[in-house]
């Protein structure tokens, strides 16, 4: 059972214009949320987490949106840009007790930025 | 400051025979974890060690995976015997928990394909 679903394979967007990448979970234990990018033969690059204790987080281009109720999550890029595409990924995680669990994947959203 | 190494970058092996991967995780980094990244999947998490202490385990393949961190830097990720459905890359990753925000940093990972 997918704990993380990343339910669109791919998509495509044009140069300058959001990309909305979404993200959705089921496990209610998970309080910390991670986008990953991806380039080929490249390990996931951090690029934005979210505590559950917001509902929004940005940093530059990236924004992350997160609705705790319908355990839902979002990233915008806006402006997009040639270099954003790549394979996104979506992560969840427990804080317990100071510690932390590994991260729970999605199975990540391919962005096609178009000229 | 540099990233999380890992070696080789690359290996082919026939099914039945062992190979291990190995990890250098960003220095001060306590916790390492493996993952396995199969092809059109997101990282799933194998094993998660806080210094040379196992943390969790439960989603190792325990029967043929084995792993260590024996002085608490680095680690090695083994696999004895192979079989065809282990074909993936392997991704080791590494984090401080600073602020205790669980922010993992990617090596660039081992693909392993099994003849």
């Amino acid at each position: 059972d997918q704990q993380v679903k990343q339910n669109s394979p791919s998509l495509s967007v044009q140069e300058g214009r959001i990309s909305i990448l979404n993200c959705d979970y089921t496990n209610s234990m998970f309080d910390y949320f991670l986008w990953y990018k991806k380039y080929p033969a490249e390990g996931p690059t951090f690029l934005i987490s979210i505590s559950s204790i917001k509902d929004k987080n940005e940093d530059g281009r990236f924004t992350v949106f997160l609705n705790k109720s319908a355990k839902h999550l979002s990233l915008h890029i806006v402006p997009s840009q040639p270099g954003d595409s790549a394979v996104y990924f979506c992560a969840a995680s427990a804080i317990v007790g100071g510690g932390a669990d590994g991260l729970t994947f999605g199975k990540g959203t391919h962005l096609i930025i178009q000229p | 400051e540099a990233g999380v190494a890992q070696s080789p970058r690359y290996k082919i092996i026939e099914k039945r025979q062992s190979v291990a991967f190995w990890c250098n995780p960003i220095s001060g980094h306590a916790t390492l974890y493996w993952y396995q990244q199969i092809l059109g999947q997101g990282p799933k998490l194998l094993i998660q060690f806080q210094n040379n202490g196992v943390v969790d385990d439960s989603q190792l393949p325990k029967d043929r995976f084995s792993a260590e961190r024996l002085k608490g830097v680095d680690s090695t990720l083994k696999i004895q015997p192979a079989k065809l459905e282990d074909s993936a890359v392997y991704l080791c990753a590494s984090t401080s928990l600073a602020g205790g925000w669980n922010e993992q940093f990617f090596g660039p990972g081992t693909r392993l394909t099994v003849l």
